[in-house]
């Protein structure tokens, strides 16, 4: 079936603006995971939902950061007055439930956020 | 706070040698580690994961061990080809519960020469 899908893959903004970053995650997933990748790092995790509720914030890196994921299934990043410190890839994962056996992450393509 | 170290950060082999890459973890609840292969902009793909419970797992070319009393474990791949090329991630669960919320290493640039 369809994996996790990220719009946009490219986000070009000027500092200080908003941006709104989306997140479809495979279908029957009920965990969701936000994640940061800078150029030449492991990803960073940002915050993750379990259903609608983000069960887990604690790596977003100030409260210019806020997720959504209102009917359980597709979320949203929104960042803002953006920084050129937050040009990152955005990637976005998704696995069966949180916990317990046979509940990898899977990735999507990740969104190419440059702030300028 | 939790920490995942790498090593080496990048890897040249010969096709059809083998290739080990290596990590350490610092939080002793880590109970889940999985390695993710990522191609040059691609996403990240698990390629095999390990519970703490487990020493050893292996999938064809692919293996990773496990050592919990001295937390690290290890990526070995044999019979090297060229289609190995990739930045590989290894990462461990933050706590016990959550195989979601992982904290990487660094990467290993790996190099396959024909």
């Amino acid at each position: 079936g369809a994996g996790v899908s990220q719009t946009p893959s490219n986000k070009v903004t000027e500092k200080g603006k908003y941006v709104e970053l989306r997140c479809d995650p495979i279908s029957g997933h009920t965990a969701l995971y936000w994640y940061r990748q800078s150029l030449g790092q492991g990803p960073e995790f940002l915050i993750y939902f379990q259903g609608t509720g983000a069960a887990d914030d604690s790596g977003l890196p100030n409260d210019r950061f806020f997720a959504v994921r209102p009917e359980g299934s597709v979320s949203t990043l929104k960042i803002q007055r953006t920084e050129r410190g937050d040009s990152a890839v955005y990637l976005c994962a998704s696995s069966l439930k949180a916990g317990g056996l046979g509940s990898p992450l899977h990735f999507g393509n990740g969104t190419r956020l440059t702030v300028t | 706070g939790e920490n995942v170290e790498q090593h080496p950060s990048t890897l040249s082999v010969q096709e059809g040698d083998s290739a080990v890459i290596k990590c350490t973890y610092s939080d002793s609840a880590s109970n889940y580690f999985p390695w993710y292969k990522q191609e040059l902009g691609k996403r990240p793909q698990l390629i095999i994961d390990i519970r703490s419970n487990v020493g050893e797992k292996k999938d064809q070319r692919i293996a990773v061990t496990l050592n919990k009393t001295a937390k690290h474990f290890s990526l070995h791949i044999t019979e090297t080809q060229p289609e190995d090329s990739a930045v590989y991630f290894c990462a461990a669960s933050i706590g016990p519960s959550n195989t979601g919320k992982l904290i990487f290493g660094q990467g290993t640039t790996l190099q396959v020469k024909p």
